[in-house]
């Protein structure tokens, strides 16, 4: 089993949607938590980042975490079209003395005008 | 712009060949990762620096090394190049181990 498991997408949805991507994962000890974006051919581009579990909030993005389930999710308001990339989730955990980043795979969202 | 940067945006060699990729990290970042994406692929981790120092090892093949310079800036050496070794190489940098990771554009190598 992957330490973080995403669903590859692609997911399309229409301009003005409200988006919902999710990460989950299998150690409980993660602490840290971000969301990439990345557009095709560039570098990811770090969106958010949170330590605690809830809600965080940034324009039309919302990051929430949910450390019982051990679930994170971004949710995007009126998606728009320049919002198309992938999302890739991420996380930081003290493992070994060693403070270990790990990506999940990135979802793939097309939002459609 | 994140602040990070790699040379060169593109590279084109052939099979067998060495290349080099630069990475200059953020300006008081003292780490540096680097990851290999191939085409619709996740992002793989391959080796992360700190202050100079290897400080972690991922899915990095014997034939590709780096280091990091006391300036901190870090190169990726690629030897022996196969066609599979064609991706997009990125550099990430970071305050300290496990900090938020801010990415740089990348290297797109191809290798014919």
């Amino acid at each position: 089993q992957k330490e973080v498991e995403q669903d590859p997408g692609p997911l399309s949805v229409p301009e003005g949607a409200i988006v919902s991507l999710n990460c989950t994962y299998s150690n409980s000890a993660f602490q840290y938590f971000m969301w990439y974006r990345q557009y095709s051919r560039k570098g990811p581009e770090l969106l958010m980042y949170t330590y605690s579990s809830g809600n965080k909030e940034d324009g039309r993005f919302t990051a929430q975490v949910d450390k019982s389930s051990k679930y994170i999710s971004l949710f995007i308001r009126d998606s728009q079209p320049s919002d198309s990339a992938t999302y890739l989730c991420a996380m930081s955990v003290l493992s070994g003395g060693y403070q270990k980043v790990t990506f999940g795979t990135g979802t793939k969202l097309q939002v459609i005008p | 712009d994140s602040g990070v940067t790699q040379t060169p945006k593109h590279l084109i060699t052939a099979t067998g060949q060495r290349v080099t990729l630069r990475c200059s990290p953020r300006s008081g970042d003292l780490s540096v990762y680097w990851y290999q994406q191939s085409l619709d692929q996740g992002l793989q981790f391959l080796i992360h620096y700190y202050n100079g120092e290897e400080r972690a090892k991922g899915n990095i093949l014997e034939r590709f090394s780096a280091q990091q310079f006391p300036d901190l800036h870090s190169e990726l050496n690629l030897s022996s190049l196969e066609l599979g070794d064609s991706a997009l190489y990125f550099c990430a940098s970071s305050v300290d181990t496990g900090d938020t990771q801010y990415f740089g554009p990348g290297t797109r190598l191809t290798v014919l």
